[in-house]
């Protein structure tokens, strides 16, 4: 089975500098997405980014951006210039593509990031 | 034009009274998802819908049934609520097929069941 990994409960960090948020994954699949969601106190759940396992680039989305080591099973987020708004629940998540479709997404723990003004 | 949309938004009611949360989409998905998020923010799947049949079931007490009546809409039925039932729950929907690629799940505002 399939699991997400996330070491850290809580993260804080300082208004405009960088921070790192860890995620490790377990599999034996070769094809799947990995995915960072965040978790505001509306708790809408917001997609941040997206990384298909079959492309060694890192993922990047304007001050997102994600260090993927497949061997490592590692997926880590990080958040540049850090801004108040991002303040909230950050969920790593695995889904598996079944080469063509995917299934439901396993979520790790979650990280609660602080941002201090 | 929300496009997974959840009835309600809180729900607090009496343990042991049976109720029901309700979603619906307007993307034209043909999968739609239930997930619980509980007390310390973990989320889990709890089943998964495709063209209106069961193609994934959790370990989730029997109290609880998903239906289908349409594509657009998963509804989740509880019977004789806990406390443990207490948490929110998530609908979500995506589309089972590759298009040009990754299909997106979209998650509904979720809906906030309290248990007295």
């Amino acid at each position: 089975a399939q699991t997400v990994t996330q070491s850290q409960p809580e993260m804080s960090v300082q208004e405009a500098e960088t921070v790192t948020l860890s995620c490790t994954y377990d599999t034996s699949e070769s094809d799947y997405y990995l995915f960072w969601y965040k978790q505001p106190p509306s708790r809408q759940m917001i997609l941040v980014i997206r990384q298909e396992a079959y492309k060694q680039q890192n993922a990047t989305e304007n001050r997102f951006s994600v260090n993927f080591q497949k061997a490592a099973k590692s997926f880590s987020l990080k958040i540049s210039d850090s801004q108040l708004g991002d303040a909230a629940m950050y969920f790593c998540a695995y889904r598996k593509n079944y080469g063509g479709s995917q299934g439901n997404l396993i979520f790790g723990k979650g990280t609660k990031l602080s941002v201090k003004p | 034009d929300t496009a997974v949309s959840q009835t309600p938004k809180y729900l607090v009611t009496q343990m042991g009274n049976d109720k029901s949360i309700k979603c619906e989409q307007n993307l034209g998905h043909d999968t739609m998802y239930w997930y619980k998020q509980d007390s310390k923010k973990f989320l889990k799947i709890m089943f998964s819908y495709n063209n209106k049949e069961l193609i994934i079931n959790e370990t989730v007490p029997n109290r609880f049934s998903p239906k289908s009546p349409d594509k657009a809409h998963l509804n989740l039925h509880i019977n004789s609520l806990e406390l443990g039932d207490s948490a929110v729950y998530f609908c979500a929907s995506s589309q089972n097929r590759r298009l040009a690629g990754y299909n997106e799940q979209f998650f509904g505002p979720g809906t906030r069941l309290t248990v007295l």
